[in-house]
């Protein structure tokens, strides 16, 4: 069982690049979720998805773009990456149903110098 | 504004001694409390949901508790595979993917 899966596990990046976060599930949830975890704070909601084709914002979209064109995937982009934006970047998916619970991958560790 | 306030942060227990973690949480139209348990440089893995005050549920050594206002996570005789961060989170009504308001865990370390 895959479930969630997050590529890549590491990236360092410098301050002005762009990159791509991946994030693929084999679950056929609807639902799908980019949070970001950092010291002291709980987990942030950034963007998310409720099925092929539909996105929204979260509490902290700023910085970040996705897209979902298939069930499957949900990638998140850093158009131009900032220090601020170092952090452990987590994907999870959910079946759609308000009462379940969300599936999490093992996150990217983002780190922008 | 929902929020979900954890405590204690941090615990530290010696094998086989018993406690509890808290979970604070005013969410509008809590539609289920979530408890998660996250290992280093892992994601978190779902343990629990409670839908309604009163409610348990029990998985081995750990039994989560609701009320209107708190949730409790109850380990008992906890060994040092328990060390980890429990994570709660509060899932407002007509929310699927954005109703969720996560605390800021409680780091649980099982000593031997």
């Amino acid at each position: 069982n895959a479930g969630v899966t997050q590529t890549p596990k590491f990236q360092v990046l410098k301050t002005g690049q762009s990159m791509t976060l991946q994030c693929a599930q084999d679950m056929n949830h609807e639902y799908m979720s980019w949070y970001r975890q950092d010291p002291g704070m709980g987990l942030r909601l950034i963007h998310y998805s409720v099925g092929a084709g539909i996105t929204d914002q979260g509490e902290v979209p700023n910085g970040y773009n996705v897209s979902r064109s298939t069930t499957e995937d949900f990638p998140l982009r850093l158009l131009s990456a900032a220090p601020s934006q170092t952090s452990v970047y987590f994907c999870a998916s959910s079946p759609g149903l308000s009462n379940q619970p969300q599936h999490f991958g093992d996150g990217t560790r983002l780190s922008i110098l | 504004e929902d929020q979900v306030t954890q405590s204690p942060e941090a615990l530290r227990l010696q094998e086989g001694e018993s406690s509890s973690l808290n979970c604070s949480y005013t969410v509008s139209g809590l539609r289920g409390l979530f408890w998660y348990r996250q290992d280093p440089g892992k994601g978190p893995e779902f343990l629990f949901t409670l839908y309604s005050a009163g409610e348990e549920k029990e998985k081995e050594r750990l039994k989560a508790t609701l009320t209107k206002k708190e949730s409790f996570l109850h380990i008992t005789a906890p060994k040092p595979e328990d060390s980890a961060t429990y994570l709660c989170a509060g899932g407002r009504s007509g929310g699927g993917a954005d109703g969720l308001t996560f605390g800021k865990g409680t780091h649980l370390i099982i000593q031997p």
